[in-house]
C-alpha cells in the first residue's frame, strides 16, 4: 500500500493564480480531509468528506473548493491564490465504521508559497 | 474552532531521560490520537485511544486517555536521538472533526 499520496510536493504561485492539490489513498478509506499547517497554529481543517459525493466545510474553508468523485481521490482547489494561503497542506484519510471515523493517516504534505 | 492546549511547548532533554507531555481540552472527547512529525514530513500516528482511563503502549511510548475525557498524556521512556520531532495530540467527540494541539517540540541531547 502506498497509503496517502500528495502531489506536488512543492509549489510556488503568483497571487490570483489557481491550482489543484492532488490527494489519493489506496486504503479504501471513506473519510478524507484537508488540513493546513501554519507555524504556532497546529493543524486546521479546511474541508472533509465522509464518502464519494459528500463533502463538508471545516474550520477554515474560505478560498478553497473540494470534490469527491471517487473513494480514492480528494483534490483541493485554490480558486484565486492569496499570500495568506502560503502554508503546508496535508491530506489525511481514515476508515469509518457505521459513520464514525477512526485513526487518521496523513500524506507527506504540499508546501505552497504564494507571492 | 476548538484548540487543544498542549504542554510543554518545547523540551530539551538528555538522551536516556524520560519525557512527559499532555494535552487538555475544554470539551469532552471520545477519541484521542498522538502523532509525531519529523521536519518536512507528514504527521505519523503513534497511539490511538478510545476509552476513558485507557492506557496504551507502543514500544517506549505510553499514552493515557484521561478519566475526565478532557485530557490525554504521552510518555516516552529512555529517550534516544531519533525521538526528536514535534508531537501533536488530536481529539474528537461524536462529530467528524479532529482538533489538534499546537505541538510539543522535543530535542534530545546526545
Amino acid at each position: 500500500n502506498a497509503g496517502v499520496t500528495q502531489t506536488p510536493k512543492f509549489q510556488v504561485l503568483k497571487t490570483g493564480q489557481s491550482m489543484t492539490l492532488q490527494c489519493a489513498q489506496d486504503m479504501n478509506h471513506e473519510y478524507m480531509s484537508w488540513y493546513r499547517q501554519d507555524p504556532g497554529m497546529g493543524l486546521r481543517l479546511i474541508h472533509y468528506s465522509v464518502g464519494a459525493g459528500i463533502t463538508d466545510q471545516g474550520e477554515v474553508p474560505n478560498g478553497y473548493n473540494v470534490s469527491r468523485s471517487t473513494t480514492e481521490d480528494f483534490p483541493l482547489r485554490l480558486l484565486s491564490a492569496a499570500p495568506s494561503q502560503t502554508s503546508v497542506y496535508f491530506c489525511a484519510s481514515s476508515y469509518s465504521i457505521t459513520g464514525v471515523n477512526y485513526e487518521q493517516y496523513f500524506g507527506p504534505g504540499t508546501r505552497l508559497t504564494v507571492t | 474552532g476548538q484548540q487543544l492546549n498542549q504542554s510543554p511547548q518545547s523540551m530539551f532533554i538528555q538522551e536516556g531521560e524520560d519525557v512527559s507531555m499532555n494535552c487538555t481540552s475544554s470539551s469532552i472527547f471520545n477519541t484521542w490520537l498522538w502523532y509525531k512529525q519529523d521536519p518536512g514530513e507528514g504527521p505519523v500516528l503513534l497511539i490511538a485511544l478510545y476509552k476513558a482511563g485507557e492506557l496504551t503502549s507502543n514500544g517506549r511510548l505510553t499514552a493515557q486517555f484521561g478519566i475526565t475525557r478532557k485530557d490525554s498524556f504521552l510518555n516516552i521512556s529512555a529517550s534516544i536521538p531519533s525521538d526528536v520531532g514535534i508531537y501533536f495530540c488530536a481529539g474528537k467527540n461524536t462529530g467528524n472533526q479532529f482538533y489538534f494541539g499546537t505541538g510539543t517540540s522535543l530535542t534530545v541531547i546526545p
